[in-house]
């Protein structure tokens, strides 16, 4: 069974500054199927990065995804202060067939 | 324009049941997988259970394996999920959720359920 751990659990950055999460699997993952999203209190997710490095529709650029294996990451370049919420990384195939990590909150 | 509206929620025994369901509309529906995804308070998402999109394929996430059956009726743009012997620990937000590619860009705005007694 594939586990997904995010980290660090909570960032504490301030607006401007650069963001960088990660999420690491028990084992590898295709990068076709690591996706990432960013969840306001009381709504539902919204999708940042699919296929690990591509931005879904509407995504500002400031926001990448990279890596492959077991090692992705998800950079915010700029933080604005919409950008201060929870984020969470998904993959798709492996034993179960949908798994999402913990989630690292951004805290201002 | 994509939504998808959950319903049936609500506050329901331990060992009671509940059928939620999922209205779609602004997309061919019955060309796309769906997922449901649940969320405890204060807690993080976790997967339910899946269903292609002509009903070939289910899965189910273990934690409700047996206790939850997802079907869904093209002809009305609907997804269901009937939910049999909950437990304290189904107590969440459910999310319906349509799929692509192994990763969901449309979600409803979710539905609560309670089981509490």
């Amino acid at each position: 069974e594939i586990v997904l751990t995010q980290s660090p659990g909570t960032l504490s950055l301030s607006p401007g500054e650069r963001a960088t999460l990660s999420c690491r699997a028990s084992q590898s993952v295709s990068s076709s199927y690591l996706a990432w999203y960013q969840q306001k209190p009381g709504q539902a997710p919204r999708l940042l990065i699919y296929g690990a490095s591509s931005r879904a529709t509407g995504i500002p650029d400031r926001f990448s995804g990279s890596g492959s294996g077991t090692d992705f990451t998800l950079t915010i370049s700029r933080l604005e202060p919409e950008d201060f919420i929870v984020y969470y990384c998904q993959q798709y195939g492996s034993s179960p067939l949908f798994t999402f990590g913990p989630g690292t909150k951004v805290d201002i | 324009e994509v939504q998808l509206v959950e319903s049936g929620g609500g506050l329901v025994q331990p060992g009671g049941s509940l059928r939620l369901s999922c209205a779609a509309s602004g997309f061919t529906f019955s060309s796309y997988s769906m997922n449901w995804v649940r969320q405890a308070p204060g807690k993080g998402l976790e997967w339910v259970s899946f269903i292609s999109s002509i009903s070939s394929t289910i899965y189910y996430a273990d934690s409700v394996k047996g206790r939850f059956t997802i079907s869904r009726d093209n002809a009305k743009n609907s997804l269901y999920l009937q939910m049999n012997s909950l437990r304290a620990e189904d107590t969440a937000v459910y999310y319906c959720a349509v799929v692509v590619g192994g990763y969901s860009d449309y979600w409803g705005q979710g539905t609560l359920v309670t089981v509490s007694s």
